[in-house]
């Protein structure tokens, strides 16, 4: 069964580092979305993307933040400098035109 | 407007029994609702999505029920069995491919 997948599993950085998050979605899938998960709290959109651009975005997603599909299958969230409050889970997710799949997650861990 | 309320926070369940939970929300733009399941360090699993064009989906044990009116909600899980010991969030969005807003989450325990 396809499915979503993550890398890394587990980031460790330090505060101002910059950090790529990597996702390969579903290969049919045309649409794109990263999420995150604070630590026992809700899971809370970040930004969509289709046809290679951002479609929606919440007001997570500031300057620091960029995502981009580099080549046919993967999709990346870069955060440029890093903070401590963006110690979370991130999810990426991909859709074909309806339900949303989530990848296994990468937790970020800001020192 | 945006939010979508979940109870509730944990629940305790004998196995066997009927899970209950429940959701609420505000924004009349929604029209998709999933329920996903999470278990610890995986990400959510799509379990049921719902329309507001039907009061109830049911597949399997899971059943989601929906009040359009009152702009509530609600997942049943029939017959509980330990390995539906997980986390729940309830969503919504105003069409299915567009973002979700996730409910705060329940942390659901069955009983053996």
């Amino acid at each position: 069964e396809p499915e979503v997948t993550q890398t890394p599993s587990h980031q460790v950085t330090q505060m101002g580092q910059e950090v790529i998050l990597r996702c390969v979605p579903i290969s049919n899938h045309l649409y794109f979305y990263w999420y995150r998960q604070i630590l026992g709290q809700k899971v809370e959109f970040l930004v969509s993307f289709y046809n290679n651009e951002i479609s929606e975005k919440s007001e997570i997603f500031d300057d620091q933040f960029s995502v981009e599909r580099p080549d046919g299958s993967n999709f990346t969230l870069k955060i440029r400098s890093t903070k401590l409050e963006d110690s979370a889970m991130y999810f990426c997710a991909s859709s074909g035109r309806g339900e949303q799949f989530f990848g296994p997650g990468t937790r970020l861990t800001v020192l | 407007q945006q939010q979508v309320k979940q109870s509730p926070q944990s629940l305790i369940v004998q196995k066997g029994g009927i899970s209950i939970i429940n959701c609420a929300y505000e924004n009349t733009a929604f029209d998709y609702f999933p329920w996903y399941q999470q278990f610890p360090g995986k990400g959510p699993a799509l379990l049921i999505a719902i329309r507001p064009d039907v009061s109830e989906k049911k597949e399997g044990r899971f059943t989601i029920s929906f009040n359009k009116s009152a702009k509530q909600f609600s997942l049943h899980i029939m017959d509980s069995q330990p390995g539906d010991s997980a986390t729940y969030f309830c969503a919504a969005a105003n069409n299915a491919g567009n973002m979700l807003t996730f409910g705060g989450g329940t942390r659901l325990m069955v009983k053996p």
